[in-house]
């Protein structure tokens, strides 16, 4: 699986839209991109996954750049409870597993 | 969306005893679970992968006579820790997936090994 690299922390204020970056600068061409949540004390939570089109559900959206070095998650309207470490995640469709790094603990405030 | 539940969420015992830690698909078939652990301010570290009706597959530095998994059902995933000692305390996570759809975790078993 590519490596990925996330900051370490980030803040938001609360209403206003949270983007989350993640380079993986050696992503091969037929791995995705997925992003997952961890809310303290909790299972991580899917989010959102993509190969090189950009993609929105009703949580989030996943901006790939052209060249697939690098997204970004953007959460359009953060609330106090999108607080959480949001991890970044590169891998082949039918890999199953997920290798988890340190992620990017945001910190969404009033 | 797809739900994964695992039991015990929190459970306490002595050094030497056994645990088992049950890990459920509720909506869907998983082919694969995956079982993961957390030690506090650390990300997820994958233990092992199981598929239904064979053998886990171990990662690295995990020992599988201590970690016993059990897949027996598309359903159903088994974590047992064999007597368990104080380092063994952490919170350990499930995962289902079926076949080249997303990972989907359970909340997570705390254990705490007295």
């Amino acid at each position: 699986d590519a490596k990925t690299t996330q900051p370490t922390s980030m803040d938001c204020a609360e209403g206003r839209a949270a983007n989350l970056p993640c380079n993986h600068s050696t992503i091969s061409g037929n791995e995705y991109v997925y992003w997952y949540r961890q809310i303290h004390s909790q299972g991580p939570q899917y989010i959102i996954h993509g190969l090189k089109n950009n993609e929105t559900n009703e949580m989030a959206s996943l901006i790939i750049t052209e060249d697939r070095k690098s997204s970004t998650l953007i959460l359009p309207h953060a609330t106090l409870r999108d607080t959480a470490v949001y991890y970044c995640i590169v891998r082949l469709l039918n890999a199953g597993k997920s290798t988890f790094g340190d992620g990017t603990t945001l910190t969404v405030k009033p | 969306g797809a739900v994964v539940s695992q039991h015990p969420s929190w459970v306490i015992c002595k050094s030497g005893t056994s645990v088992k830690i049950e890990c459920r698909s509720l909506d869907f078939q998983a082919t694969t679970m995956f079982w993961y652990r957390q030690f506090p301010k650390q990300s997820l570290m994958l233990m092992a992968t199981s598929n239904e009706g064979s053998k886990a597959t171990y990662e690295q530095g995990v020992e599988k006579d201590k970690f016993l998994i059990n897949h027996a059902s598309l359903t159903l995933s088994t974590l047992t820790v064999t007597s368990a000692h104080p380092e063994d305390s952490s919170f350990y996570i499930c995962s289902a997936t079926h076949r080249n759809q997303p990972q989907h975790f359970g909340d997570g078993t705390r254990l705490s090994i007295l």
